[in-house]
């Protein structure tokens, strides 16, 4: 079945840091993949999107690359800043069919000043 | 304009019990989901409604679990005879139509069983 696999945080990183977090995902043909973003103690909240190869979703300094050749949609920010911390989760919807997402495990960062 | 709002915000249930939680999405738009968030599991898929259909409950994780639909609005998703391992943020979501539009989510319903 459809799957996705992000890193396992928590990650910590300083204000200015660059920041990585990556995403592998398992689907046949080519799903819509997302980023979404869980500010603490608020709902999730959709960050990018890419919905066919080689597109580039970007939002807030936020970039993540759809690479069909290695599955992934890692999610990069040049330099993190202490409102960036959050939890981030990658999700993908599958080609025709069904409507759900499908949600990776989600990764928590902190970004100290 | 308004986001999708679902109550109650919190829920403290006896084991056993029946709970109802309420989700209004965001007007005008058709597609409804339900999604569960738990420490142990993540975020997992529970229901689709397109309208007040629902063409996949694939994600319901047993029948103790409903959920309806009425006047293409408003959704309630029901638990029975709660058990302890239904304690979760029950997440709603909302979009334009079916087909890749962005979902947009609620707040969430956090149920605690004890």
């Amino acid at each position: 079945g459809n799957s996705v696999t992000q890193m396992e945080g928590p990650v910590t990183l300083s204000e200015e840091a660059f920041l990585t977090i990556n995403c592998t995902y398992t689907a046949t043909g080519y799903p819509s993949l997302f980023w979404y973003v869980q500010y603490p103690g608020e709902g999730l909240q959709l960050l990018l999107k890419a919905t066919k190869a080689d597109d580039k979703g970007s939002n807030k300094g936020f970039e993540a690359t759809y690479r069909k050749e290695t599955t992934s949609f890692h999610l990069e920010k040049g330099s993190v800043q202490v409102s960036d911390s959050a939890v981030y989760f990658c999700a993908l919807k599958a080609q025709g069919g069904s409507e759900k997402l499908v949600f990776g495990k989600g990764t928590k960062l902190t970004v100290n000043p | 304009g308004a986001g999708v709002s679902q109550s109650p915000s919190n829920k403290v249930t006896e084991k056993g019990k029946d709970v109802e939680l309420r989700c209004d999405p965001i007007s005008g738009h058709t597609a409804l989901y339900w999604y569960r968030q738990s420490l142990g599991q993540g975020l997992e898929f529970l229901i689709y409604f397109q309208g007040n259909s629902a063409p996949d409950k694939s994600g319901l994780p047993s029948d103790r679990f409903s959920a309806e639909r009425t006047g293409g609005s408003v959704s309630t998703l029901t638990i029975q005879r709660t058990q302890q391992e239904d304690s979760a943020v029950y997440l709603c979501a909302s979009s334009l139509q079916a087909g890749g539009r962005e979902q947009y989510f609620g707040p969430g319903t956090r149920l605690t069983v004890t």
